[in-house]
């Protein structure tokens, strides 16, 4: 069982439709991410929450929006999202951002945008 | 730029045969190294992880992973393949490049043939 849980597990919206993902862990770890999955490619890091305050942001468009409520939770607001969007995305934390921290993934959110 | 390099896309093996990934890193310090293996519509799952010391690590599910600093390689191996290892796997390095990442290869993906 994975201790970090996403949902919805799965999410079809239209382009004009806003959403939200959300993402839950209870193991005291300071740092959240979000990545991006296409099929057949890595995952691709999109935003990095250290101690709930965002540290990294790799140019993701405006259409994302990340959220850190508190040390377990963390949300990505979608709005106007282009079927380019549609993917698995990945939510993470980790003890804290040092490099030799490993990453504990949630299991995912299928996202398909039509 | 420092980099990740899985050089097989996928690799088939019989069942209760020997394995091992390939995963060569560019980084110009010693490196944090990561193997993950993600299953079918599942998040990533660490299985190993080398920092410093004895440069064969051992991880979860009877996978081992040695490090050569003359090779630059980090490489998989498991002495003999279940059919539930099939599997995508991925090679990462954390590192700081001006922010805490994990930069994760372009993974292999394991098939396994009764």
């Amino acid at each position: 069982d994975t201790e970090v849980t996403q949902t919805p597990k799965h999410l079809v919206m239209g382009m004009t439709n806003k959403k939200s993902l959300k993402c839950e862990q209870h193991m005291g770890h300071r740092a959240m991410y979000w990545y991006k999955q296409k099929a057949k490619k890595p995952p691709e890091l999109m935003f990095v929450y250290s101690y709930e305050k965002l540290s990294i942001n790799e140019s993701v468009p405006s259409r994302f929006s990340p959220e850190c409520p508190n040390s377990s939770l963390l949300n990505l607001h979608l709005h106007a999202l282009q079927p380019e969007d549609s993917a698995l995305y990945l939510c993470a934390s980790s003890q804290d951002m040092r490099e030799n921290s490993p990453l504990h993934f949630g299991n995912g959110t299928r996202l398909t945008v039509t | 730029a420092q980099s990740v390099t899985q050089p097989d896309i996928h690799i088939t093996v019989s069942e209760g045969a020997s394995l091992e990934l390939r995963c060569n890193y560019s980084y110009g310090a010693t490196p944090y190294l990561f193997w993950y293996v993600q299953s079918p519509g599942q998040g990533l799952q660490l299985l190993l992880k080398y920092f410093s010391g004895d440069t064969l690590v051992q991880g979860i599910k009877g996978f081992e992973a040695e490090f050569k600093r003359s090779q630059s390689s980090f490489n998989l191996r498991k002495p003999s393949v279940h059919w539930s290892d099939a599997a995508e796997y991925f090679c990462a390095v954390g590192l700081n490049t001006g922010g805490f990442k994990t930069i994760f290869g372009a993974g292999t993906r394991l098939f396994v043939k009764a």
